[in-house]
C-alpha cells in the first residue's frame, strides 16, 4: 500500500521560501507523476504542479514563476519550493501520485499546514 | 484554463435519499478526464471516480459518475451517514489542472 507522508516547518515568515519534502513508502517513486496541491484553510483545492521521476516538470502559471518541484530518488522523496510567499499562501499542503500527465490522484499524504507569518 | 463551477452550493438532505452533483465545465474536458474527489474534514481528499465514471478501488456502488463534454453529474443513489462531505470535481485533461469550488452535502 503506498503512502505519502509531507514534512516540513509549519511556519515561515513572508517574503522568505516555504519548503515541504514527501516521502513515499511502499512503492517506488519510478515511474509516476508526483504532485502538490494545496487548500486555504476554509476553502477549495489549488493544484500546483507535479514532476515526472525522470525529472520533467509541469506547474500551474499562477504560481510558476515561484515553484520548483524537485526529486530525490535515492530517498523515494520529491520537493516543493516556493518562493517569495505572503499570507496568502498560508494553507494546507498536500502531496499526491498521478498515474500519468493526464491522471487522477489516487494517493494523496494526509496534508500538512504550513503558516505565513512574522 | 478550465474553469469548473460545482452545483448547488451546499446540498442539504437525510440519510436514504438520493443525492445529485453538478459539474459544469468552461470548455469541453478532453477524454472526459474528469474526477471526483470526497473530503472529510481534518482529512485529505478521497478518490471516488476518475474518467467521469470510473469507480476507485473500493468505492461503494451507491457512488457513480456521469456526463461527458463539460456537464458531468456524481449521483449518490442512497445516502449513507458517512456520505455528509465536501466533494470536489476536477479536470485533467489540460494543463493547469484545475477543482470546483466544492459541494458540501449536509444532512437534513
Amino acid at each position: 500500500q503506498v503512502q505519502l507522508q509531507e514534512s516540513g516547518p509549519g511556519l515561515v515568515k513572508p517574503s522568505e521560501t516555504l519548503s515541504l519534502n514527501c516521502t513515499v513508502s511502499g512503492g517506488s517513486i519510478s515511474n509516476y507523476y508526483w504532485s502538490w496541491i494545496r487548500q486555504p484553510p476554509g476553502k477549495g483545492l489549488e493544484w500546483i504542479g507535479y514532476i515526472y521521476y525522470s525529472g520533467s516538470t509541469n506547474y500551474n502559471p499562477s504560481l510558476k514563476s515561484r515553484v520548483t518541484i524537485s526529486l530525490d530518488t535515492s530517498k523515494n522523496q520529491f520537493s516543493l519550493k516556493l518562493s517569495s510567499v505572503t499570507a496568502a499562501d498560508t494553507a494546507v499542503y498536500y502531496c499526491a501520485r498521478q498515474s500519468s500527465y493526464a491522471s487522477h490522484m489516487g494517493y494523496w499524504g494526509q496534508g500538512t499546514l504550513v503558516t505565513v507569518s512574522s | 484554463e478550465i474553469v469548473l463551477t460545482q452545483s448547488p452550493g451546499t446540498l442539504s438532505l437525510s440519510p436514504g435519499e438520493r443525492a445529485t452533483l453538478s459539474c459544469r465545465a468552461s470548455q469541453t474536458i478532453s477524454s472526459n478526464y474528469l474526477a471526483w474527489y470526497q473530503q472529510k474534514p481534518g482529512q485529505a481528499p478521497r478518490l471516488l471516480i476518475y474518467g467521469a465514471s470510473s469507480r476507485a478501488t473500493g468505492i461503494p456502488d451507491r457512488f457513480s459518475g456521469s456526463g461527458s463534454g463539460t456537464d458531468f453529474t456524481l449521483t449518490i443513489s442512497r445516502l449513507e451517514p458517512e456520505d455528509f462531505a465536501v466533494y470536489y470535481c476536477q479536470q485533467y485533461g489540460s494543463s493547469p489542472h484545475t477543482f470546483g469550488q466544492g459541494t458540501k452535502l449536509e444532512i437534513k
